[in-house]
């Protein structure tokens, strides 16, 4: 089975400060993981994506998160936060055979805080 | 544009009264699902569709039916809503890939409240 952890319910940063939201997974399988970003009243939208390959994955909004096998970790990172940053993120995996493969197992989430 | 659409948004009901939620998606997906969102829980599978007439349980299936007539559409059905079924709902769809390696795309949500 698969599982992730986000540690951290509740993160406040500065504006402009470095943004670090933790997420550490459990998979049998090699994992495909996913960050996703939920703004308040609204559903849930793609941050970035970890497949195959290169290790550090960029995605929008200026975020980014590295896949750490040895780690079993892929945490977000955002190097200067914005106001319009304030949101839940959730990470999830994906892969293996259960839900026909395309289940997503998600995190608890973070909100994300951010202060002037 | 590419989306996946729920109706309604918001929905209060009464224990025991039926009640559907739809959802729709204009990508030609072959997998759809649908999760529920609790505080401090995240989201949670209750169903999901690999191809029309395919379905099967998610992780928290109890009280819950689904159908999937066509491939546009995946509706979730409460036959006896009860308190415990009070959350947020999400239809999610996707292209269905071998293992997952795959974006999914969410609604807009469905607050639902059972009263």
């Amino acid at each position: 089975a698969q599982s992730v952890t986000q540690l951290g319910s509740h993160v406040s940063v500065s504006e402009g400060a470095l943004v670090l939201l933790r997420c550490n997974y459990s998979s049998s399988v090699p994992p495909y993981l996913f960050w996703y970003v939920q703004y308040p009243n609204q559903g849930l939208q793609l941050l970035l994506k970890y497949t195959t390959g290169a290790t550090l994955v960029k995605g929008i909004n200026g975020f980014e998160a590295e896949f750490k096998k040895s780690e079993t970790s892929f945490h977000l990172t955002k190097p200067s936060a914005h106001m319009s940053d304030a949101a839940e993120y959730f990470c999830a995996v994906s892969g293996g055979l259960t839900g026909g493969g395309n289940k997503l197992t998600f995190g608890t989430g973070t909100q994300l805080k951010v202060e002037l | 544009e590419a989306q996946v659409t729920q109706n309604p948004r918001y929905l209060i009901t009464v224990t025991g009264k039926k009640l559907t939620v739809t959802c729709s998606q204009n990508m030609n997906h072959e997998y759809m699902s649908w999760y529920r969102q609790d505080p401090g829980l995240g989201l949670r599978q209750i169903y999901y569709s690999m191809n029309v007439e395919v379905t099967d349980k998610g992780d928290v299936p109890e009280g819950y039916k689904v159908s999937r007539k066509e491939k546009r559409n995946f509706p979730l059905i409460l036959e006896s809503p009860s308190p415990n079924q009070t959350s947020l709902y999400f239809c999610a769809s996707s292209p269905w890939v071998s293992g997952g390696n795959t974006e999914a795309f969410f609604g807009q949500g469905t607050r639902l409240t059972v009263v």
